[in-house]
């Protein structure tokens, strides 16, 4: 089965800088991928995917992620942040291969600060 | 709201004890995740069914078991329950298994074992 990796556990930054959430997964056979975000108490809301097409994938509020399949990575990146960003992120990973069985990293805990 | 409904939202149970957590799916959803959040874990896909049928099992621990409904509502069953099995246990609803839809998350039962 797909594992996958997010590198930063937590990610402190300050409002209006950029920044970089980082995203592996372990296998290049062919795949779905996905942002999830998840605010205090709330359950997750997709936040942007990857199915085909274009590598970069843009949500409507200011994230991208670009999908590099050498490097088996799906970075999520945003120019600059603001407080409401502030949440849990999660990267997920659909092996098409597999039945479809998504796997999501541990989360990376984005903390903009003012 | 993402018309996913989980029940109860808050449990608390002692240590041997057995639970019931339901879901119920977003209309015309077929397939229903369960996962489990913890702190030290992270997020952990737990088994997933689609149309009544089991599809995909994950990091389930053989004291839980799951099954879905005719009218496709799911339960989670959690028996001699551990102190480590505090929680909070998601359920998510896609319209079919084919991994490139998008996951609809309730917003979780949260478990706490005493």
């Amino acid at each position: 089965a797909q594992s996958v990796t997010q590198l930063d556990s937590q990610v402190p930054v300050f409002e209006e800088a950029p920044v970089e959430l980082r995203c592996n997964y372990s296998s290049s056979v062919s795949v779905y991928l996905f942002w999830y975000v998840q605010y205090p108490n709330q359950g997750l809301q997709l936040l942007l995917k990857y199915l085909s097409g274009s590598t970069l994938v843009e949500s409507i509020n200011g994230f991208e992620a670009e999908f590099n399949k050498s490097q088996t990575s799906f970075h999520l990146r945003k120019p600059s942040v603001h407080i409401s960003d502030t949440a849990e992120y999660f990267c997920a990973v659909s092996d098409i291969s597999n039945n479809n069985d998504m796997r999501f990293g541990a989360g990376t805990r984005l903390t903009v600060k003012p | 709201d993402s018309g996913v409904t989980q029940t109860p939202k808050h449990l608390i149970t002692a240590t041997g004890q057995r639970v019931t957590l339901r879901c119920s799916p977003r209309s015309g959803d077929l397939s229903v995740y369960w996962y489990q959040q913890s702190l030290d874990q992270g997020l952990q896909f737990l088994i997933q069914y689609y149309n009544g049928e089991e599809r995909a099992k994950g990091n389930i621990l053989e004291r839980f078991s799951a099954q879905q409904f005719p009218d496709l509502h799911s339960e989670l069953n959690l028996s001699s329950l551990e102190l480590g099995d505090s929680a909070l246990y998601f359920c998510a609803s896609s319209v079919d298994a084919g991994g490139n839809t998008e996951a609809f998350f309730g917003q979780g039962t949260r478990l706490t074992v005493v």
